[in-house]
Formats: C-alpha cells, structure tokens, sequence
C-alpha cells in the first residue's frame, strides 16, 4: 500500500527556512515522482514543484527563488526546503506521488509563519 | 504560465442531479489534465486523470471529457457524499497549475 507522510515544525517566525520531510513506503523513488503542492487556509491548491524519478526538479516560478526539493532515496524520503517565509505562507503543506494523476496524497502537516 | 478557469465557483444542485463542472486553460493543454475533490479537512482525491480516464474505485457517475483547453465534469447523478470542492489541474506544462476550485452544495 502506497503511503505518504508529511512532517514539518509547525510553526516557522518569518524570515525563517522552513523545512519539510515526505516520507513514503510501498513506492521507491527512483522509479516514481512526488510533487509538493499547498493550500492556505480556507483557499484553494497551489502546486509548488516536483522532484522526477530521475531526481530532477521542477519549482512554480513564483517560488522558484525560494524553495528546493531533494530526496534521499535509502531513507524513502522526499525534503522541502523554503526560505524567507512570510505570513502568506502559512498553509497545508502536502506532498503526492506523480504517477497517472497525483494519487495518494498525504495527510498533510500545517504550517504558521507567526512571531 | 497556463491559468486554469474553472466554472462556477460555486453550485447548488440536488441530490439525484446531473452537474456539470467546467474549467478552461488559458492555452492548449492537451489532454494533460486532472480532476480532483476535496472535502472539508481531508486531502485532495483523484478523480480523472488524462482528461477522462476515471481513477481505480471512484464511480462511474463521475465522467472527465475534453481537449486543448476546455475540460469538462460531469456527475450523473449527484449523491450526498459528492459535495466537495472540485479542482482540476494541469500538467502540460510547468508550472502545474490548479483552478480554483467549484464548491459544491445541496440545495
């Protein structure tokens, strides 16, 4: 059964790196792609980028500067890094397998920019 | 970037209608382009993927068609547990790109 699994801080003070983990079991990596998407509270999904089974990434160019997705394939795990957080950032943050449609997501994990 | 626009935003219709969610790409996508629901406090659920290729277990009340930039859903028959908000997205190029979503609710 395809599982995936987000974890994160939860609450992250502006200008700060946030930092996310995707941990998935029943896929390999290497031969599947995770996107990151994430949803503001109360509004609607906002795809942030893909890391490919080849281990290449694409980012939404209105983040690009900010963000990077790795993968550490012995450990299953896929990692979302985003600098300069501001308050608009705070959302759901979820991660999904690629494969013939996003299917299954995570559970995703909350994130509040807040001082 | 290609902008998905997704019509209405919000619907009431009753149980045992046929709806009809529409979303339009602001140039060719192809076939490249999923359907999603999401109800309150739980993860998107993959509905069509393709444009109208029905994922593993979800019912065949639920039909994508469409090509090039308009993409259409339809329920057949809507019953209580499809109110949700539905989006599509689209994958033909990068950035993917969601709508904003139509919300549906029981009249």
């Amino acid at each position: 059964q395809v599982q995936l699994k987000e974890s994160g801080p939860g609450l992250v003070q502006p200008s700060q790196t946030l930092s996310l983990t995707c941990t998935v079991s029943g896929l390999s990596l290497t031969s599947n792609s995770v996107s990151w998407i994430r949803q503001p509270p109360g509004k609607g999904l906002e795809w942030m980028g893909v890391i490919w089974s080849n281990g290449g990434t694409d980012y939404n160019s209105a983040i690009k500067s900010r963000l990077s997705i790795s993968r550490d394939t012995s450990k299953s795990q896929v990692f979302l890094k985003m600098n300069s957080l501001q308050t608009e950032d705070t959302a759901m943050y979820f991660c999904a397998r690629n494969r013939r449609g996003m299917m299954p997501w995570g559970q995703g994990t909350l994130v509040t920019v807040s001082s | 970037e290609t902008v998905m626009t997704q019509s209405p935003t919000s619907m009431s219709t009753s149980i045992g209608e046929r709806v009809t969610l529409n979303c339009k790409a602001s140039q060719s996508v192809g076939i490249n382009v999923d359907w999603y629901q999401q109800t309150p406090g739980q993860s998107p659920k993959l509905l069509i993927y393709g444009a109208s290729n029905r994922h593993t277990g979800v019912p065949d009340r639920f039909t994508g068609s469409g090509f090039g930039r308009d993409f259409t859903l339809t329920i057949s028959n809507m019953e209580a547990e499809d109110l949700a908000v539905y989006y599509c997205l689209q994958y033909g190029s990068i950035p993917f790109t969601f709508g904003s979503g139509t919300k549906l609710e029981i009249k």
